[in-house]
């Protein structure tokens, strides 16, 4: 069953611009996960959060975690024209370490130059 | 790369024929699974082998059938599909551990077209 759901479904933004993508999810996690999958592609793991985390940063990327209300957002700074692809939320419910990674349906992100 | 090789890239495939879709990783993982993706649908898990055992079919069809002879090899065997099987089939691995904090290595997939 899907477990997160990302929202935007789609987001046209201009390059330099910031990029927000929010993931929300239903039941308890070990952590969630964001991936970015170009057209076509496999997915390509960015950043993983833990539950006792409530913010990480990798490069350009931010990522929040608010367990209390079940949600979690991605940010992008500076956005530029190959961060174009869609980026998903996967979240990890298992109770042996990442057995079962659940993938919500993706936001669209076009890049505009 | 990415360190996990699915072949074919694409395939088409008869409602009649038997295929097999293979997925290789050297990276030490020890879980290996196979995801769906269809348009506009969320990623579906179909299996996952853990420690070279299956623990989980997601109420897969029985014309899908795993097998992991292996903890590097993951095959995907297909016969008598539908098209609606049409798909993006990815495999991906990852390590395991109470604990764990790892992501998971996808393959770049390999996209079916069931005719």
């Amino acid at each position: 069953s899907q477990q997160g759901e990302e929202d935007p479904q789609a987001l046209s933004i201009q390059e330099g611009e910031n990029a927000t993508m929010n993931c929300s999810y239903k039941t308890s996690i070990n952590n969630l996960q964001w991936y970015r999958q170009n057209s076509g592609r496999g997915l390509v793991h960015l950043i993983l959060i833990r539950s006792n985390e409530r913010e990480k940063h990798s490069g350009r990327l931010r990522v929040t975690l608010d367990t209390s209300k079940k949600s979690s957002s991605l940010l992008i700074t500076a956005s530029r024209a190959a961060d174009t692809a869609s980026y998903f939320c996967a979240t990890d419910e298992s109770n042996f370490g990442n057995e079962k990674l659940t993938f919500g349906t993706g936001t669209r992100l076009t890049i505009i130059p | 790369e990415t360190g996990v090789t699915q072949t074919p890239r694409h395939l088409v495939m008869g409602m009649t024929n038997k295929k097999s879709l293979k997925c290789e990783q050297h990276l030490g993982h020890n879980a290996m699974y196979w995801y769906k993706q269809s348009a506009k649908k969320p990623l579906e898990l179909m299996f996952v082998y853990s420690l070279e055992e299956r623990v989980e079919n997601n109420s897969v069809p029985s014309r899908f059938s795993p097998e992991c002879p292996n903890s590097s090899h993951l095959f995907l065997h297909l016969h008598t599909l539908q098209p609606e099987d049409s798909a993006l089939y990815l495999c991906a691995s990852s390590p395991l551990g109470r604990g764990a904090n790892y992501g998971y290595t996808f393959g770049s997939g390999t996209r079916l077209t069931v005719v």
